[in-house]
């Protein structure tokens, strides 16, 4: 199947600092791109939905300000935590949309400690 | 009520077993249904891909779903160690590629 990067895989930071999230497609182009958050023991929730050239849609109760997201290649979104507090902690996800066959891939996720 | 429910477990079970995993959903707009597997501290991967009801058999997996009930269930059988994961349910509706997923269900498969 396709494959789906991120970096890094870990990060840990210190509280008020920003951090950027790197994700790529490997062998096929994504114009759209997804950021999930999950915590530990609970199913993925979509932060926002990534178009390349354009701006992103976010969920609700997901703030925009604080988690910027720019697509600005066909092959690569980023997802960078603004000012990021200890409950940011958590597992980032991408994932990316082959259109030629309609299927999501999946990142191997970012976990975040904020401390 | 969740749009996809699904028992967190832990299901434990030993190697060669047949193991039963089941999700229920609410929102009857949907019509694709799938199973993840994730790794610890890995992104999910997709195992199996079904359209409405029905069965959809991929070596020692096979995936069900009966949509009279809103019943979503993946078998796997001869059951092995590295099957020993999270295994998530997802569904979508028509048009859309934003998968609803269920919270997954831990699976040990001891030897």
């Amino acid at each position: 199947g396709a494959v789906v990067s991120q970096h890094p895989s870990w990060v840990i930071c210190k509280s008020g600092t920003s951090v950027k999230i790197e994700c790529r497609s490997l062998d096929f182009q994504a114009t759209t791109m997804f950021w999930y958050r999950q915590f530990p023991k609970q199913s993925l929730m979509l932060m926002a939905t990534s178009n390349e050239g354009s701006k992103a849609t976010y969920e609700q109760g997901v703030e925009k300000d604080k988690f910027l997201i720019n697509h600005a290649s066909l092959t690569l979104s980023t997802l960078t935590v603004t000012s990021a507090h200890p409950e940011d902690s958590s597992f980032y996800i991408c994932s990316a949309l082959d259109r030629s066959t309609d299927t999501q891939y999946f990142g191997p996720g970012t976990r975040l400690t904020v401390l | 009520q969740k749009e996809v429910e699904q028992d967190p477990g832990p299901l434990s079970v030993p190697e060669g077993a047949i193991v039963s995993l089941n999700c229920t959903y609410s929102n009857s707009a949907f019509q694709y249904f799938m199973w993840y597997r994730q790794y610890s501290r890995k992104g999910p991967e997709l195992l199996m891909y079904t359209y409405s009801s029905g069965n959809k058999e991929d070596g020692r997996f096979t995936a069900q779903v009966d949509k009279s009930s809103k019943y979503i269930s993946l078998f796997i059988r001869d059951s092995q160690p590295s099957d020993s994961a999270t295994y998530l349910c997802a569904s979508t509706s028509g048009g859309s590629y934003i998968p609803t997923f269920g919270r997954g269900t831990s699976l040990i498969v001891h030897p």
